[in-house]
């Protein structure tokens, strides 16, 4: 059972736009959700990250935005810059709860910023 | 801070054989994570330590096990490999247990089962 599902699994934008990659989870437990970038030959790294008491973060050029209710949360990258390209990862976990020790991953997006 | 550490960062090694892979946490840092990385299905939790004990399990068979030493410096071990277990190999680290609350990752350690 994927209970983080992601899409899309690729996704290629110009320098300049705005990337978006979107979450849906089923286990309403979960209450912690980050989100990873990976470059190849990296692990992932901690990006940016939101609980669901707030329906969007932002860190600089990078947004999370959270639906409590549709049980969704996206991240969105302003001024796409090619070295933005990478995997990016969205998970989840249960802080308050049974499986508060691990991160429930989506499957990764390959995202390409082309110049 | 220098971050996790991970070796060696690549292993080719023959179906049956075993391994063991290492990882040098964050310093400060008590808790060691790993998990497992394919292109199939993706990043799946293997097993948690703490203060040298076993917290918490992935649903993995017993040949993946695991122990963390007294300066929270982790190995995990693969006996009677098979091919399905070449993969990423992750380790994470963080502050505390039992929170997956900012894991902080390693570069991995690529396996290749021939």
């Amino acid at each position: 059972q994927q209970q983080v599902k992601q899409s899309p699994q690729s996704l290629i934008v110009q320098k300049g736009g705005i990337s978006i990659i979107n979450c849906a989870y089923e286990n309403t437990a979960f209450d912690y959700f980050p989100w990873y970038q990976q470059f190849p030959g990296k692990g992932p790294a901690l990006l940016i990250a939101i609980r669901p008491d707030v329906s969007e973060k932002k860190e600089g050029r990078f947004t999370i935005s959270f639906n409590k209710s549709a049980k969704q949360f996206s991240l969105h990258i302003m001024d796409s810059q090619p070295g933005d390209s990478a995997t990016y990862f969205c998970a989840a976990s249960e802080e308050g709860g049974g499986s508060n020790y691990k991160l429930t991953f989506g499957k990764g997006t390959l995202l390409t910023v082309n110049p | 801070k220098a971050g996790v550490t991970q070796t060696p960062r690549y292993l080719i090694k023959t179906r049956g054989q075993q391994v063991t892979l290492s990882c040098s946490p964050i310093s400060g840092h008590r808790s060691v994570s790993w998990y497992q990385q394919t292109p199939g299905q993706g990043l799946q939790f293997l097993f948690e330590y703490f203060s040298e004990t076993q917290r918490n399990k992935g649903n993995f068979p017993g040949r993946f096990s695991g122990r963390q030493f007294s300066n929270s410096r982790s190995e995990m071990n693969v006996s009677t490999l098979e091919l399905g277990d070449s993969a990423l190999y992750l380790c994470a680290s963080s502050l505390v247990a039992d929170l997956a609350y900012e894991q902080y990752f390693g570069p991995g350690t690529r396996l290749t089962v021939t």
